[in-house]
This record gives C-alpha cells, structure tokens and sequence, in this order.
C-alpha cells in the first residue's frame, strides 16, 4: 500500500513570503500529525488533525497553521517565512488511538 | 522545555560491537516509548516499542530497556551492522491528557566497519 506522501520534497521561498505544504496520509489513517526537525532540536511537534479538527497544537507561532480535507489529507502553512523556519517538515499518519505513526519522507523548506 | 532528551547527539560504535543509546524522560506521565531510526532525505521509521508496564522489549538485534523510576529508557542495538548508521529518535507518548508524541533530539550512530 502507499506511504505517506509529502510535496514537495523541496521548497526555497524567500522572507516574508507563505508557503503551503500538503500531506496525503496512508488510506484508512484518519489522523495527521505535523512535525518540525531543526539540527540540534529534534522533532518539534506542530499540531494534529484528526477528522478535520485540530486535536492537539505544539508551541510555534500562529504564522503556523493547518488544515485537514474530510478526504484526510492534511496541508500545514507558514505565513510571513523567516529564516528559522527552514527546516525539515515531516508528517506523520496513523489509525485513530494508535501509536502506529508511520511518516513521510518530509518537505525540506529553505527560507533565505 | 524538552520532556525528552537524548543527550548524545553522537555516538560512534566499531561494526559487531555493542550500541547503546540513551534516553531521559521528565514526565511522568509518559507511558509508551517508541524508537525510531532516521536515514538522510527519508522520514523516521518506527523501530521498537515498549509499555510502562514492562520494563523490557526484545526484537531482534534490538531491545528497548525501561527504568521507570530512573525515567529513563535505552536501546541496545548488538551486533551492530554499518546499515545501523542513522539518526535515532527517542520518543513517549501519554494516554492521558494531550496525546502527542514527544521527541528526543536524537542520536547520531555511525557504526564503523
């Protein structure tokens, strides 16, 4: 069956300007989790989605956001792009209460 | 404020030696630890689990050791292969409360052959 996928695989978009990324998660998995990996701070959890409501929220700014379809696909956005936000953004699916997460290969965002 | 840490960021292991990673927890309401390695350019993929009620899990050439008292979790990888070399990430979950699962920083393994 397929994996998680993520597009893009890469992104560079300059400061200040949005960015959307979009997570198609394993058919049958109905949560979505987002998560951010810096060198040095691991995985930074985002948020969680799961039927098309947010479950969960980590600590970033607002300038994050997301959204899950009733399809269960999952897009993130970034408005407003800084520096710090480069970064990979990994996705994560998984059946409802379970631990079985199983990711994408992830969307290497390069802000400059 | 980091619930899980892994305060190896690296570690180098000689090929058919014993690899030991580390992991500390500060909430104690974490009650399921999961392991997952991570290859450049891929997503983590899920490698061994363990329950609070058990303070053991074997798979393998890999097993997960829980010290709950310690708060503290380790993975042991024997013998070590060179396609061990990864990232691994340490990470917990809670059935209480928010469920998310938290990250450690992570653990470079280079094995060297």
């Amino acid at each position: 069956k397929a994996g998680v996928t993520q597009t893009p695989r890469y992104l560079i978009k300059t400061r200040g300007q949005q960015v959307t990324l979009s997570c198609s998660p394993i058919s049958g998995h109905r949560s979505v989790s987002w998560y951010q990996q810096t060198p040095g701070q691991g995985l930074q959890f985002l948020f969680e989605y799961f039927s098309e409501t947010q479950r969960n929220k980590g600590n970033f700014p607002g300038r994050f956001s997301g959204r899950q379809f009733s399809n269960s696909r999952s897009e993130m956005n970034v408005s407003t792009l800084e520096l710090g936000d480069s970064a990979l953004y990994l996705c994560a699916s998984s059946f409802a209460d379970s631990y079985g997460y199983t990711f994408g290969s992830g969307t290497r965002l390069t802000v400059v | 404020d980091q619930q899980v840490k892994q305060n190896s960021p690296s570690l180098s292991v000689q090929e058919g030696r014993i690899s030991i990673l580390n992991c500390d927890y500060t909430n104690s309401m974490f009650d399921y630890f999961l392991w997952y390695k991570k290859y450049p350019a891929e997503g983590p993929t899920f490698l061994i689990s363990i329950s609070s009620i058990k303070d053991k899990n074997e798979d393998g050439r890999f097993t997960v050791f829980l010290n709950k008292s310690a708060k503290h979790l380790s993975l042991h990888i024997v013998p070590s292969q060179p396609g061990d070399s990864a990232v691994y990430f340490c990470a917990a979950i809670s059935n209480f409360g928010n469920e998310k699962l938290t990250f450690g920083t992570g653990t470079r393994l280079t094995i060297i052959p």
